[in-house]
């Protein structure tokens, strides 16, 4: 198996840009994802392939990836965006999310 | 309306079993790969187990292999997890996942406790 390491908190200002890392072995080789997930509700994609972001999703939300970290950026973070993210990623027969990060924005 | 709802959960006493269900609907079922995914109170998202489309390939997490089983019936749009010699430490939501994550349904709660 493997791991997935983010940091378990970010605080941001609104209108500032906010940055969350993922850390792990795997990513040098697979792709990872992000999830955004708010209280009460399931979790939401809003990066895939590293820096794909799917139809719906703000432009401000971009993803990037150098060797074994992934980042996952807010630019201009907004209140609505305070939530938990996770990152994740598949290799072989494991799949795994990094711990989550809490954004709080204010 | 393309959508992902599970079915099944509880409480369940430790040693029991239950059986989890996901209807799919609003797009062809037997065309994807499915996961169950699971969060425990208050704590971080754990993937527990994955399908593909035709059900020749499944894996497990470490934490639930021996114990839990997934299959799905394309012919009923529907996935399951049948969940043996349950744990304290699967009490969770588990969520049902379409393509590792594209489409996600509202979970349902089981809660393992005498």
């Amino acid at each position: 198996s493997y791991e997935l390491t983010q940091p378990s908190s970010v605080s941001v200002s609104p209108g500032q840009t906010a940055r969350i890392t993922c850390s792990g072995d795997v990513l040098a080789k697979k792709y990872a994802r992000w999830f955004q997930q708010k209280p009460g509700q399931a979790p939401v994609l809003v990066i895939y392939k590293d820096s794909e972001r799917p139809s719906g999703i703000p432009e401000r939300f971009s993803g990037s990836s150098s060797g074994t970290t992934v980042t996952l950026t807010i630019s201009g973070a907004q209140v609505e965006d305070e939530a938990d993210y996770y990152c994740y990623s598949a290799a072989d027969n494991n799949r795994v999310f990094g711990g989550g990060t809490k954004l709080t924005v204010l | 309306q393309v959508q992902l709802v599970e079915s099944g959960g509880g409480l369940v006493k430790p040693g029991g079993s239950l059986r989890l269900s996901c209807a799919a609907s609003g797009f062809t079922f037997s065309d994807y790969y499915m996961s169950w995914i699971r969060q425990a109170p208050g704590k971080g998202l754990e993937w527990v187990s994955y399908i593909s489309s035709s059900g020749s390939t499944i894996y497990y997490a470490d934490s639930v292999k021996g114990r839990f089983t997934i299959s799905r019936d394309n012919a009923k749009n529907s996935l399951y997890l049948q969940m043996n010699s349950l744990r304290a430490e699967d009490t969770a939501v588990y969520y049902c996942a379409r393509d590792e994550g594209w489409l996600w349904g509202q979970g349902t709660l089981v809660t393992v406790s005498s």
